[in-house]
């Protein structure tokens, strides 16, 4: 079965700094892996996605993600983090064959001023 | 304005109400879903509609009953509901049979049941 992992709750990082968000994942065949972000009182929004080719992968507001086939990995970073950017991020992977996407945990990004 | 649309925003209901969640979606989608945030706890998956049949449904308790009546409407119709079934119930609606694109989400109901 598909599953997404995120070993942190939450994460904290200076404002300027840049900042990494982990998530691994367990698949059979290809993967299609998605990054989503989560404000307060919103539902879940579409950063980015890897489907196959180059292994890092550009998205929304900055946002980038590293495809790592021998570590099973997919982290989310940004070069320079925002205040802004604090906020609950999702890791989730499509189950192949099926209409199901799988999330992570969530991890609270803080970016302290 | 994220394409789907969820209302109410905010609702709370007594343990005995019968109250129902909408979802319109405007992105041209034919597969729309239902999932429960709950606090500490990941997403769970309720509730997949695939042209307006459902495809799939999580083990939900029967006092959840979800209604599609056409690729554009999902409804969540809810009955003597129990205090922990207080979350935000997301909808959410994708293309069928792409595999490679998102889920594309409502902004969610919050849902406290007294």
């Amino acid at each position: 079965a598909q599953s997404v992992a995120q070993p942190e709750d939450q994460v904290n990082v200076a404002e300027g700094n840049p900042l990494t968000v982990k998530c691994t994942y367990s698949v059979s065949g290809n993967p299609y892996l998605f990054w989503y972000v989560q404000y307060p009182n919103r539902g879940l929004q579409f950063l980015l996605k890897y489907i196959t080719g180059d292994n890092l992968v550009k998205g929304s507001y900055g946002f980038e993600a590293e495809f790592n086939k021998s570590q099973t990995s997919f982290h989310l970073k940004k070069p320079s983090a925002l205040v802004s950017d604090s906020a609950l991020y999702f890791c989730a992977v499509r189950d192949s064959g099926t209409y199901k996407y799988i999330f992570g945990t969530g991890t609270r990004l803080k970016v302290l001023a | 304005e994220t394409g789907v649309t969820q209302t109410p925003r905010h609702l709370v209901m007594g343990m005995t109400n019968k109250k129902s969640l909408k979802c319109e979606q405007h992105l041209g989608h034919n597969a729309m879903y239902w999932y429960k945030q709950s606090a500490k706890k990941p997403l769970e998956l309720m509730f997949v509609y695939s042209l307006e049949e459902r495809v799939e449904n999580n083990s939900v308790p029967s006092r959840f009953s979800p209604e599609c009546p056409n690729s554009s409407h999902l409804f969540l119709h809810l009955h003597t509901l129990q205090p922990e079934d207080s979350a935000l119930y997301l909808c959410a609606s994708s293309p069928r049979g792409r595999e490679n694109s998102p889920l594309h989400f409502g902004n969610g109901t919050r849902l406290t049941v007294t």
